[in-house]
């Protein structure tokens, strides 16, 4: 059990709009940056978005993140078949001087 | 290129040691903290170790606490990982991550580690 709540999976059309949600604490999401992963099948995860809403270069504006109080969510709009992979929020625990992930949601692009 | 090269995974048995090594190579290493993350068959990623950039700050998370030892060489660019009395719930790809902007920003190709009789 993951201190960090992620939906189990999503899915939705393409071209459709999709969220993923986050749900942690005060101890982390509450009090530290998010940041969010991709990990296609059979690949390492690659960071898509860090402190809660900037994206690195090369990450297309689809992908958007925002936090608000212990919760944070991931949102991918224009879906496209290739976006199907697993995505893991990610954090510290400052309580628990850790670094945290989510369980991780399966998004399928029906 | 940025990146960085996992090695020293393998099978080993229950109570055994192993040590695996990430090679970076195309950014300022010692500038960094960098961090150990393992992924068992079928499961979610679970954040293993941190090492700050000067070595001064260390972090294990509890399961491997004890267990596991960080260690990094800067003038190498590489990341270590000695994990000792290893069990069955090891068994994981393990991947080192370099951590900017507190987000781990650069993944290596991962190095699997079987804990099996």
């Amino acid at each position: 059990q993951s201190v960090l709540t992620q939906p189990p999976s999503v899915s939705a059309a393409p071209g459709q709009k999709v969220t993923i949600s986050c749900s942690g604490g005060s101890s982390n999401i509450g009090n530290n940056y998010v940041s969010w992963y991709q990990q296609l099948p059979g690949t390492a995860p690659k960071l898509l978005i860090y402190e809660n809403n900037k994206r690195p270069s090369g990450i297309p504006d689809r992908f958007s993140g925002s936090k608000s109080g212990t919760s944070a969510t991931l949102g991918i709009t224009g879906l496209q078949t290739g976006d199907e992979a697993d995505y893991y929020c990610g954090t510290w625990d400052s309580s628990l001087s850790a670094g945290l992930f989510g369980g991780g949601t399966k998004l399928t692009v029906l | 290129e940025v990146q960085m090269v996992e090695s020293g995974g393998g099978l080993v048995k229950p109570g055994g040691s192993l040590r695996l090594s990430c090679a970076a190579s195309g950014f300022t290493f010692s500038s960094y903290s960098m961090n150990w993350v393992r992924q068992a068959p079928g499961k979610g990623l679970e954040w293993v170790s941190s090492m700050s950039s000067s070595s001064s700050h260390i972090y294990y998370a509890n399961s491997v606490k004890g267990r596991f030892t960080i260690s990094r060489d800067n003038a190498k660019n590489s990341l270590d990982l000695q994990m000792n009395s290893l069990r069955a719930e090891d068994t994981a790809v393990y991947y080192c991550a370099s951590e900017r902007y507190e987000a781990f920003d650069i993944w290596g190709q991962g190095t699997m580690v079987t804990v099996s009789s």
